[in-house]
């Protein structure tokens, strides 16, 4: 989930294992939703995106799932790799608006 | 493409010292985003742009603090003068006229 505070949530998974990262988002308005992959000393690099007409969204490895009932998103990571070690953030985005950026998950992947 | 190309990379500084950001958006794009990340409060959206117009400034911490866009291929952020608590990494980003936004690799600013 996301977090509050300084320190970052941080979900630990052996290599191979399929990774579950969640957020809560805060706006019910919002119909747009990404998530992003920030690698330390680098910029977010986009990962996969999801408008809200739609509940469930595949790409290479990863799936996102929306639950607008309960303002609820979740990235899947199939087959966890030392890689993917990284903070993982969601972004919302109420109509017309900028994206609103949660605090990220940090995903540590051991081999 | 070379993506969104940010200098410099580093600044380390002295309280009161003019910092200047730069950011070389990808080609096309017409929206540029500057951003500020810490750990207490995350990513924070300072100011963006549309046609090199700015749109919303809204975020900008306070008037030390300015952003301009003098042509599409080029922007610049400044905080005159800088104090310690400015210390962060600063994003650009940039995108089309779809959502997804692009990111640059940051500065890592430190104000001693």
């Amino acid at each position: 989930g996301e977090s509050v505070g300084l320190h970052l949530p941080t979900l630990s998974v052996q290599e191979g294992d399929n990774s579950i990262i969640n957020c809560a988002y805060s706006n019910s308005a919002s119909d747009y939703f990404i998530w992003y992959k920030q690698e330390s000393g680098k910029g977010p690099q986009f990962i996969i995106d999801i408008r809200s007409n739609m509940d469930k969204r595949q790409g290479q490895r990863v799936t996102v799932l929306l639950n607008k009932t309960v303002k609820h998103l979740s990235l899947q990571i199939a087959a966890t790799q030392p890689g993917d070690s990284a903070v993982y953030f969601c972004a919302e985005r109420p109509g017309y608006s900028t994206l609103t950026f949660g605090k990220g998950t940090m995903l540590l992947v051991s081999p | 493409d070379a993506g969104v190309i940010q200098s410099p990379r580093h600044e380390v500084t002295e309280m009161g010292q003019e910092v200047t950001l730069r950011c070389k958006p990808i080609s096309g794009h017409d929206y540029l985003f500057w951003y500020r990340q810490t750990m207490m409060r995350g990513l924070e959206l300072l100011i963006y742009f549309n046609n090199n117009v700015p749109i919303d400034d809204s975020g900008m911490p306070e008037d030390r603090f300015s952003a301009k866009m003098p042509n599409a291929s080029f922007s610049t952020l400044k905080i005159q003068p800088s104090e310690p608590r400015d210390s962060a990494v600063y994003f650009c980003a940039s995108r089309a006229t779809d959502e997804k936004l692009f990111f640059g690799s940051g500065t890592q600013l430190s104000v001693l």
